[in-house]
């Protein structure tokens, strides 16, 4: 049992490229969620799905796109990359509708030069 | 939108004290309170959480304590030993409950560092 895998666990991008970050859960969760970590302002949510088929804005969700492509996968898109987009991103799931019971990925490194 | 801020920033106890990390939250309709440690490049994980019809629950060392008229919620850490030493986030749910799933709004982080 992985949990929730993501992929890839470091990168770095030139200003303008563009990347996909995967995410993918065995645990037969509704809800997947992407967050970025950057110091001193915790973790926001830039886009989440509550269930296979939904997509919605969070927090900050400028400059990404996102697809769930199936119950299991949910994957984030920065399609023209800039130097704020650094940061760690981690993805979640959750089996309650509630926000609760999150399992998060082992997140990503991303830097952007 | 909700929104939910931590405090202190960072946190040095003697091992063997208590620590106490507070949070208050703006949005008097979240319902559940989950605290997470995340250690030096690993992921978040849940260490206790709490609803809102619950004033106070513990789990060994580890408790949390909530005022729902205040929207304040506290860690409390007893005891506290070298392992303890990560960045603790506190969260609040939030979000649409007909639109089928509240997001987890998060606190700025404190980082506890436990001199021995």
């Amino acid at each position: 049992n992985a949990g929730v895998t993501q992929t890839p666990k470091f990168q770095v991008l030139k200003t303008g490229q563009s990347m996909t970050l995967q995410c993918a859960q065995d645990m037969n969760h509704n809800s997947m969620y992407w967050y970025r970590q950057d110091p001193g302002m915790g973790l926001r949510l830039i886009y989440y799905s509550a269930s296979e088929g939904t997509t919605d804005k969070g927090e900050v969700p400028n400059g990404y796109n996102v697809s769930r492509l199936n119950k299991r996968e949910f994957s984030l898109r920065l399609e023209s990359a800039a130097p704020s987009q650094t940061s760690v991103y981690f993805c979640a799931s959750s089996p309650r509708w509630d926000g609760g019971g999150y399992t998060f990925g082992s997140g990503t490194r991303l830097t952007v030069v | 939108g909700e929104n939910v801020e931590q405090h202190p920033s960072t946190l040095s106890v003697q091992e063997g004290d208590s620590a106490v990390i507070k949070c208050t939250y703006s949005d008097s309709a979240s319902n559940y309170f989950p605290w997470y440690k995340q250690e030096l490049g690993k992921r978040p994980q849940l260490i206790i959480d709490i609803r809102s019809n619950v004033g106070e629950k513990k789990d060994q060392r580890i408790a949390v304590t909530l005022n729902k008229t205040a929207k304040h919620f506290s860690l409390h850490i007893t005891e506290t030993q070298p392992e303890d030493s990560a960045v603790y986030f506190c969260a609040a749910s939030w979000g649409d409950i007909i639109q089928g799933a509240q997001k987890l709004v998060f606190g700025q982080g404190t980082r506890l560092t436990i001199n021995p």
